[in-house]
């Protein structure tokens, strides 16, 4: 059973780009919730995603957007990249009660 | 709002010694509690979680919380520790939801184990 994937690994982009984050859920999950990881701090949340709406979203700007397709996967888009956008971006997908994360995607703005 | 604090941000503990990593939580009720490991340029993986049943939970790879509604805490120990677990750990804490569905964590800003030989 293949768990949380999320693509790419590593991304570089620079100030004012706009960049686009994929994640795949675990098999039957029906729920992805995106994260944001600054270096030496815990992940924070950015927004949630169910039956292909936006169910609950944190602290961050509408430069943060996102998508859930019929097949529960989920894309995470981010415009007027800022040097402070860098950081490790993760997707955790949901049933019930618990979150399984992927890997993360590594955004790098220069 | 719910918040967590980890009291720690480094530990350090020798092989074979306790591991003890505390956890404490703000919140109107219980809420949820999970302990998650992240090793370096990973991910994070579950160890384990509280949701209602027995205080005492144990996880993956030795490791056991107890959730103390009184002390409002969620503290993470193991007996004797492995070189394999030096790693960051984060507690978090989301609301109960009767419905089942389920909202955001809410991380602690974690604690660095490590373990010396």
């Amino acid at each position: 059973d293949a768990g949380v994937t999320q693509s790419p690994t590593h991304l570089i982009k620079t100030r004012g780009q706009q960049v686009t984050l994929r994640c795949s859920p675990k098999s039957g999950h029906d729920t992805v919730s995106w994260y944001q990881q600054a270096l030496g701090q815990g992940p924070q949340f950015i927004f949630q995603y169910y039956e292909e709406e936006e169910r609950q979203r944190g602290n961050f700007p509408d430069r943060f957007s996102g998508h859930q397709f019929p097949n529960y996967s989920s894309e995470l888009n981010v415009n007027a990249l800022l040097l402070g956008d860098s950081a490790l971006y993760l997707c955790a997908s949901s049933l019930y009660d618990t979150q399984y994360f992927g890997p993360g995607t590594r955004l790098t703005v220069l | 709002a719910q918040s967590v604090t980890q009291l720690g941000s480094h530990v350090s503990v020798s092989e074979g010694a306790l591991v003890l990593l505390r956890c404490n939580y703000s919140s109107s009720v219980p809420p949820y509690l999970f302990w998650y490991v992240q090793y370096p340029n990973q991910g994070l993986q579950l160890l384990l979680k509280y949701t209602t049943g027995a205080t005492l939970v144990k996880g993956i790879n030795g490791f056991e919380a107890e959730f103390k509604k009184s002390e409002t805490s969620f503290h993470l120990t193991k007996p004797s520790a492995h070189m394999s677990d030096a790693a960051e750990y984060f507690c978090a804490v989301s609301p109960q939801n009767s419905g089942g569905s389920n909202y955001k964590l809410t991380f602690g800003k974690g604690t660095l184990l490590t373990v010396n030989p």
